[in-house]
């Protein structure tokens, strides 16, 4: 039992370059969100899904797109990286629907845009 | 709209002494409060919550307590560890539909030996 699992876990893009991040899942959670994390902001949600091909915009989701073709798995695609998204991108899952249910985090993938 | 407010870091002390990491929000609604902690190099994990006004949560000798008269939920510790030294978050989620968590910015926590 994995958890969460993201990959890859460090990432150098130029800027203009394209690339995916990959979040899985083995809990079997209907939930599952991204967020990015910069020194001093804490954690914003980008996009989020609450099953198998739904997607939701969340707090800052300019210049990403995301899509959970199938349950376990959920991408997060930047079509023209810029500087601006240099951060550490988190995946986490839950179940729903309930406010208090808890959120299961990956480690985290580091990127850096030149 | 929802927020949630913690102390600034670095807070350093030394191994054994007391710890007080205020967290304070504003929330649409009747939130759920939570304390998710980040070790070095890793992603967040839950290090306790409370659903209801007066509830304290607690976990590995961390307590925090629901106050909605203060709209506050301070993390507390008797006696804090090396290993205790990581990134606090406080979060909170209001019951709307979809359960997404805003998060505080964060209090840096250094223990000395």
């Amino acid at each position: 039992n994995a958890g969460v699992t993201q990959t890859p876990k460090f990432r150098v893009l130029k800027t203009g370059q394209s690339m995916t991040l990959l979040c899985a899942q083995d809990m079997n959670h209907e939930y599952m969100y991204w967020y990015r994390q910069d020194p001093g902001m804490g954690l914003r949600l980008i996009h989020y899904s609450v099953g198998e091909g739904t997607t939701a915009k969340g707090e800052v989701p300019d210049g990403y797109n995301v899509s959970r073709l199938k349950k376990q798995n959920f991408l997060l695609g930047l079509e023209s990286a810029a500087p601006s998204q240099t951060s550490v991108y988190f995946c986490a899952s839950s179940t729903p629907p309930s406010s208090y249910n808890e959120q299961f985090f990956g480690p985290g993938t580091r990127l850096t845009v030149l | 709209g929802n927020s949630v407010t913690q102390m600034e870091g670095p807070v350093t002390l030394s191994e054994e002494a007391f710890l007080t990491i205020n967290c304070t929000y504003t929330a649409t609604g009747y939130p759920s409060l939570f304390w998710y902690v980040q070790y070095p190099g890793e992603g967040l994990q839950l290090l306790l919550k409370a659903t209801k006004a007066d509830d304290k949560g607690s976990n590995k000798g961390f307590e925090a307590t629901y106050r909605k008269e203060t709209t506050s939920f301070h993390l507390e510790k008797g006696s804090v560890q090396v290993s205790d030294s990581a990134v606090y978050f406080c979060a909170l989620s209001v019951n709307s539909g979809y359960s997404t968590l805003t998060f505080g910015k964060g209090t840096m926590l250094l223990v000395s030996p």
